[in-house]
């Protein structure tokens, strides 16, 4: 069954300080992955995308990685700021028109 | 260039009774694909409209439908309203559709209330 799976949940970091998000899929044959960012009251935003042969890609202060042998990637946030409180979801999309699995999130909240 | 749009961004219902939902995807893209957000379930998928036709369904029962008019403009009704029911409602709109690998705009939601 694809299934997309995020930890932790939630996530309570200090301002100023990183933080690694993660995302395990099971999803084959496999197409990209997309984080998305939705803060509170708003819609989901993409903040990247990961193809099938991309290791690594930064966005500013976001970082993400793709392991396809181990169907794992990870998003790091580096130097948080109170505005990356937000809910962070996991998306993958499977191979030859296959439909977009969701991830459950997990929630950010960046403390002063 | 205008983003989704989806209105109305909050109503309130009582159990029974039915609701129509309003998103305007960006203007080119031909696909408008509706979901479901609950604290508990995440994002679930409700179905995805393609130039006026239905392509994909989600799990979802049959008080749930939507159209696409030839606008692009798409419109989801939900019948006889379950206190379940109560969730933001979110519109994403793109070039392809879920099956190409372009990315998804969301709109910022229409937050239902189900009393």
């Amino acid at each position: 069954k694809n299934q997309v799976e995020q930890s932790p949940q939630s996530l309570i970091i200090l301002e100023g300080k990183n933080c690694t998000l993660q995302c395990n899929y099971t999803v084959s044959p496999f197409s990209n992955l997309r984080w998305y960012k939705q803060d509170t009251g708003r819609g989901p935003v993409s903040l990247t995308i990961m193809t099938f042969s991309e290791n690594t890609k930064s966005n500013g202060r976001y970082t993400a990685t793709l392991d396809a042998d181990t169907k794992q990637s990870s998003l790091h946030i580096t130097a948080s700021q109170l505005s990356d409180s937000a809910s962070y979801i996991c998306v993958v999309k499977g191979n030859q028109g296959g439909k977009l699995i969701f991830g459950q999130g997990t929630e950010l909240s960046v403390k002063p | 260039k205008a983003g989704v749009t989806q209105t109305p961004r909050y109503l309130i219902k009582t159990r029974g009774q039915q609701v129509t939902l309003s998103c305007s995807p960006i203007s080119g893209h031909r696909s408008v694909s509706w979901y479901q957000q609950t604290p508990g379930q995440g994002l679930q998928f409700l179905f995805e409209y393609f130039s006026e036709t239905q392509r994909n369904k989600g799990n979802f029962p049959g008080r749930f439908s939507g159209r696409q008019f030839s606008n692009s403009r798409s419109e989801m009704n939900v019948s006889t309203l379950e206190l379940g029911d109560s969730a933001l409602y979110l519109c994403a709109s793109s070039l392809q559709g879920q099956g190409y690998t372009g990315e998804l705009f969301f709109g910022e939601g229409s937050r239902l209330t189900v009393l």
